[in-house]
């Protein structure tokens, strides 16, 4: 079946420490995406692709990294210098550049 | 720039009557428009989307929206819900990029 996968569905990270959550689609799609969701609060972009070896900040860009060094995926780094980790991050993809998304089914990511 | 506002953050309807989420929408531009629905803890799935074709936009589960230029608006309406709709929906315009909602939380009453 096609489709995008993130891993793990669930994460638990101490203060002060790097955390890199998984997406990998299927779907030979060009553009792939992050997002956070707080609650109330909707989805905001933090970083989005276009192609292979090229990305893009998004609104929220600040204390996040991203690569694309292949087409299927798109991992995101969360590191110690965002202040506010906590939330439920979306991993999504497109066939051209903000088309019909397709979304994984999300990582929760918990600072503890 | 633009921008997408629900302007409900929570409806309760009972199971069988009918279903309006409310979303307005600014654009510079001839945008797309989408409906996605989101369950707890789970990703977003596209219930539908309009691109510049026909303006009532019909989706999956029964769901469809109209897009009305004049008002700039694009609701989502359900003739009869079914407790499985209860979950969060997210209006979303598309065009220099892609802008959400703060999202609509639907709660199905029996």
């Amino acid at each position: 079946d096609g489709g995008i996968t993130q891993s793990p569905k669930y994460l638990f990270r101490k203060e002060g420490q790097n955390v890199t959550l998984s997406c990998e689609q299927n779907l030979n799609h060009d553009a792939m995406y992050w997002y956070r969701q707080d609650p109330g609060q909707g989805l905001r972009l933090i970083y989005y692709s276009q192609i292979v070896n090229d990305f893009q900040k998004g609104d929220i860009a600040e204390g996040y990294s991203v690569s694309r060094e292949k087409k299927e995926s798109f991992p995101l780094t969360v590191t110690s210098a965002q202040k506010n980790p906590t939330a439920f991050y979306l991993c999504a993809s497109s066939i051209v550049f903000f088309a019909e998304a397709f979304f994984g089914q999300g990582t929760r990511l918990t600072v503890v | 720039a633009q921008s997408v506002t629900q302007l409900d953050s929570h409806v309760s309807v009972s199971e069988g009557t009918p279903v309006l989420l409310r979303c307005n929408y600014s654009s510079s531009y001839s945008p797309s428009l989408f409906w996605y629905v989101q369950h707890p803890n789970k990703g977003l799935q596209l219930l539908l989307k309009y691109t510049s074709a026909a303006t009532l936009v019909k989706g999956i589960n029964g769901f469809e929206a109209e897009f009305k230029k004049s008002e700039t608006s694009f609701h989502l309406t359900k003739p009869s819900a079914h407790m499985s709709d209860a979950a969060e929906y997210f209006c979303v315009v598309s065009d220099r990029d892609m802008r959400f909602g703060a999202g609509t939380r639907l709660t199905v009453k029996p």
